[in-house]
Parts: structure tokens; C-alpha cells; sequence
């Protein structure tokens, strides 16, 4: 399996629940990042949690991290027909010899909100 | 908010023929990278350019690609004789530093005729 794997593939709601995605990953990190991508268009930063935090929030959105599980979730509250887009973690990976400078991305989240 | 600004939003090349995708990455940034996604797959990593040089690169980024940072402002990305697989969305990102933030572009769709 991949480094930054998304959980699940796909998932479609109703406006105003909550969503839950998960990030799975294989190696230590310096920082995870969530991106937002609707369709065919480009890449919109959400959050950027680092190694030595375990949670944090914008507006909302709550992600949290586990290091020990290599693992992340984005939670997303009250959620609205505009949220709908993939999501996408991505891990900036640490090194002995320095930051590797790159993000390996997982292959997204399809997230549907039914108005 | 700063952006990354990335031109052409779309371009048409004939296999064979040489592209320039062109970025202008946040002005204080220091760290330049380019990630392509193929339709419906996963992004990925081609490149990082910090201090007018590569610092990584990936299996993807052969001799047919190159990246230059012409003046101060300007990353471009080079594709030379494209092939039909070069058809993705190419992604322009910077950051200010090695685990900062990185704010990517709105991407150039490049398709290969």
C-alpha cells in the first residue's frame, strides 16, 4: 500500500453531518497536509498539522494525528453542498539527512454532501 | 492571501513537440516544486528546486524534463518531445521553508495529441 492512503474512497452525505476521513501512512513525518481539490481543478490547502501536534482545527475543520498509529483524520463539521471535492493527505516525510522536501500524496477522498 | 500562479491554465501540444509550463511562485518563498497528476490518479512528485539548483527529483523526472528559474520571479517547466502520457494536470507549489506550508497552483492541464 501507499505512504498517505485515504480512508474511505468515497463517501457521500447529507448537508449538515459530519465527515470523517482518514489518512493512513508508512513512514515518520515532519508534517501532514490536507489538500482540497474540486474536480479537475487545482489544489486548495486546508490544514498543516506537524509531527509534535495531535490536533488542531480551522473553522470547520478538526484534524488530528497519531504518530504512534501513523495516522490522521480530517473531520469536517455541519458539512455544506460546497464542501463536496476530494480530499487529499499528504505526508512530508523525515529524513536523517534532512527534510526530503517532497509530499507523497494519497489518492483521495471522494466526498459527496447531498443538499 | 499570496497565490502560485501558474500559466497556461490549459495547452494542446502534438506528441513530439517541446512545452514550457511557466509558474510564479509566492515572492518570499524559497523552495519550488512541480507535481503532475495523471486523470483520475494520485498526485505526484517531480521535482524541488531550492538555492538555483535541484535538491530532489523523482523517477518520473528523466532528460525530458528540465526546470529553470530564469529571474527572480519566474519557475518554469520544461517537457521536451512529449510523449501521449504527459497528458496531466501539472502542479507549480512553493514553500518558505523545507517543512512549511506548501501552497500549490492552480495547475496547467497539458494534453498530448
Amino acid at each position: 500500500s501507499q505512504q498517505g492512503e485515504e480512508d474511505p474512497q468515497a463517501l457521500s452525505i447529507q448537508e449538515g453531518e459530519n465527515a470523517t476521513m482518514n489518512c493512513s501512512y508508512k513512514t515518520s513525518i515532519n508534517n501532514l497536509q490536507w489538500y482540497r481539490q474540486n474536480s479537475g481543478r487545482g489544489l486548495v490547502h486546508l490544514i498543516l498539522i506537524r509531527s509534535n501536534e495531535r490536533e488542531k482545527h480551522s473553522g470547520r475543520l478538526r484534524v488530528t494525528l497519531d504518530t504512534s498509529k501513523k495516522s490522521s483524520s480530517l473531520l469536517i463539521t455541519a458539512s455544506r453542498a460546497a464542501d463536496t471535492a476530494s480530499y487529499f493527505c499528504a505526508t512530508d516525510p523525515w529524513s536523517m539527512q534532512g527534510g526530503s522536501e517532497k509530499l507523497v500524496f494519497g489518492k483521495g477522498m471522494k466526498l459527496t454532501v447531498n443538499p | 492571501e499570496p497565490e502560485v500562479t501558474q500559466t497556461p491554465s490549459h495547452q494542446v501540444t502534438q506528441m513530439g513537440q517541446e512545452v514550457i509550463l511557466r509558474c510564479v511562485p509566492i515572492s518570499n518563498h524559497l523552495y519550488f516544486y512541480w507535481y503532475r497528476q495523471i486523470l483520475g490518479q494520485k498526485v505526484e512528485f517531480l521535482v524541488s528546486f531550492y538555492n538555483n539548483e535541484i535538491s530532489e527529483k523523482s523517477e518520473i523526472f528523466d532528460d525530458q524534463f528540465s526546470v529553470e528559474r530564469p529571474d527572480g520571479s519566474n519557475f518554469t517547466l520544461k517537457i521536451r518531445s512529449t510523449k501521449l502520457e504527459d497528458s496531466a494536470m501539472y502542479f507549480c507549489a512553493s514553500s518558505f521553508s523545507e517543512t512549511g506550508r506548501d501552497t500549490f497552483g492552480s495547475g496547467t492541464r497539458l494534453t498530448v495529441v
